[in-house]
């Protein structure tokens, strides 16, 4: 069974400048989330969709970030414009019971 | 907001050793996840813990839902090189919900 895909692995932007981040789950998967990952810390999630609906985007910065999904599959992240503190791993997850979560490889940002 | 807090936050050990760790939290949780994160890579889900008092194993990996619901344990027996990485609990930051939170992790070094 193929992962969860994300692409690209890498980004270097500078900041004011705009991204965007893709994944693909697993096939099947209803749940996919995004998550930022800062240097040295955990993983923090930024926004939690099931199905091609908003489940949770509490901790999302909606002034610069957003995210979509559509038709219950693909997800984009973009950041626009990005910021210096936005320098980090994203990581896309998905699930298939919202309990066990599988991890993408995750797109490493840098903000110059 | 709820935290997980993950000690012990580094440690070196020999391959052989065995190793502890654990993740406790403010608040109650009903489900306990366990992940290991390699270098540039996304988090690899280890075990998942479902009930108070469970004790799970995943080949050397033992993981134990603690009774008290805020707390978790890991183990791993006989320590081996590839056993290096950052090992992160996860569960849901609030009883009802599927928004989980991640600990500050273990980061694990062992020394052939």
């Amino acid at each position: 069974e193929a992962g969860v895909a994300q692409s690209p692995r890498y980004k270097i932007i500078e900041k004011r400048q705009s991204v965007a981040f893709w994944c693909n789950p697993i096939s099947g998967h209803a749940t996919l989330y995004w998550y930022q990952q800062i240097l040295g810390q955990g993983p923090k999630l930024l926004i939690q969709f099931q199905n091609n609906g908003v489940v949770d985007d509490s901790q999302l910065p909606k002034d610069r970030f957003s995210a979509e999904r559509l038709k219950g599959v693909d997800s984009t992240l973009k950041i626009q414009p990005a910021k210096l503190e936005d320098s980090a791993v994203y990581l896309c997850a998905s699930s298939l019971d919202a309990y066990e979560q599988y991890f993408g490889p995750g797109t490493r940002l840098t903000v110059t | 907001g709820q935290q997980l807090n993950q000690s012990p936050q580094s440690m070196f050990i020999q391959e052989g050793e065995d190793v502890s760790m654990n993740c406790t939290s403010s608040s109650i949780f009903n489900t306990w996840l366990w992940y290991k994160q390699d270098p540039g890579e996304g988090p690899v889900l280890l075990i998942a813990l479902y009930k108070a008092g469970e004790l799970t194993s995943n080949g050397r990996l033992t993981a134990q839902f603690g009774i008290t619901r805020k707390d978790s344990f890991l183990n791993i027996s006989a320590s081996i090189p590839s056993d290096v990485g950052i090992y992160f609990c996860a569960g849901p930051g609030t009883s009802g919900t599927y928004k989980y939170i991640f600990g500050t992790g273990t980061r694990l070094k062992v020394l052939a």
